[in-house]
């Protein structure tokens, strides 16, 4: 079956400092990968995904994730932390399947301290 | 322009109730989806519905019965409100025809409380 690990409950980074936030999968067939972002009492914003083609994959707000085959890893990282980028993350893996179909992990929650 | 939008934002209600939340979609999109965010903040798909016919259907009390006018609309309807209802409920919506791994887009949620 089909799972997400996100290993960290939470990640605190100083301003400024680069930041990563570790996702892991498990998938049978080619990945799916997707991060999102969800902001306090706010819906989940899309983020960026892997789907086929370049390891390292670019986002919104200067995030980008290396998809690394071997590791079966989807790590986000960003080079300089901002304060506004304390939120929730969540790694998501579609299932296998004509659905679409997410699974997430359990959400990383993210501080940035000034 | 709200791409997904739910109504209400916050239900509260009495056990036993029942109720409803509404979800909408201007993306053109062909698939909708419900996911339940608990206290924990864990996300899990619920239902989906594609072109109005129901795809996913998780492991859900049948107090639970999503339904699809169109293909725009997807509402939630719940029976018999328990204590254990109690969550974030957000709407989601995808492509699917057309293309593969296309990004859901989520609705603001509806965070229902029962007493």
């Amino acid at each position: 079956a089909q799972s997400v690990a996100q290993p960290e409950d939470q990640v605190n980074v100083a301003e400024g400092n680069p930041l990563t936030v570790k996702c892991t999968y498990s998938v049978s067939g080619n990945p799916y990968l997707f991060w999102y972002v969800q902001y306090p009492n706010r819906g989940l914003q899309f983020l960026l995904k892997y789907i086929t083609g370049d390891n390292l994959v670019k986002g919104s707000y200067g995030f980008e994730a290396e998809f690394n085959k071997s590791q079966t890893s989807f790590h986000l990282k960003k080079p300089s932390a901002l304060v506004s980028d304390s939120a929730l993350y969540f790694c998501a893996v579609r299932e296998t399947g004509g659905y679409n179909k997410l699974i997430f992990g359990a959400g990383t929650r993210l501080a940035v301290h000034p | 322009d709200t791409a997904v939008s739910q109504t209400p934002k916050y239900l509260v209600t009495q056990m036993g109730n029942d109720k409803s939340i509404k979800c909408e979609q201007n993306l053109g999109h062909d698939t909708m989806y419900w996911y339940k965010q608990d206290s924990k903040k864990f996300l899990k798909i619920m239902f989906s519905y594609n072109n109005k016919e129901l795809i996913i259907n998780e492991t859900v009390p049948n107090r639970f019965s999503p339904k699809s006018p169109d293909k725009a609309h997807l509402n939630l309807h719940i029976n018999s409100l328990e204590l254990g209802d109690s969550a974030v409920y957000f709407c989601a919506s995808s492509q699917i025809a057309g293309g593969v791994g296309n990004e859901q887009f989520f609705g603001p949620g509806t965070r229902l409380t029962v007493l």
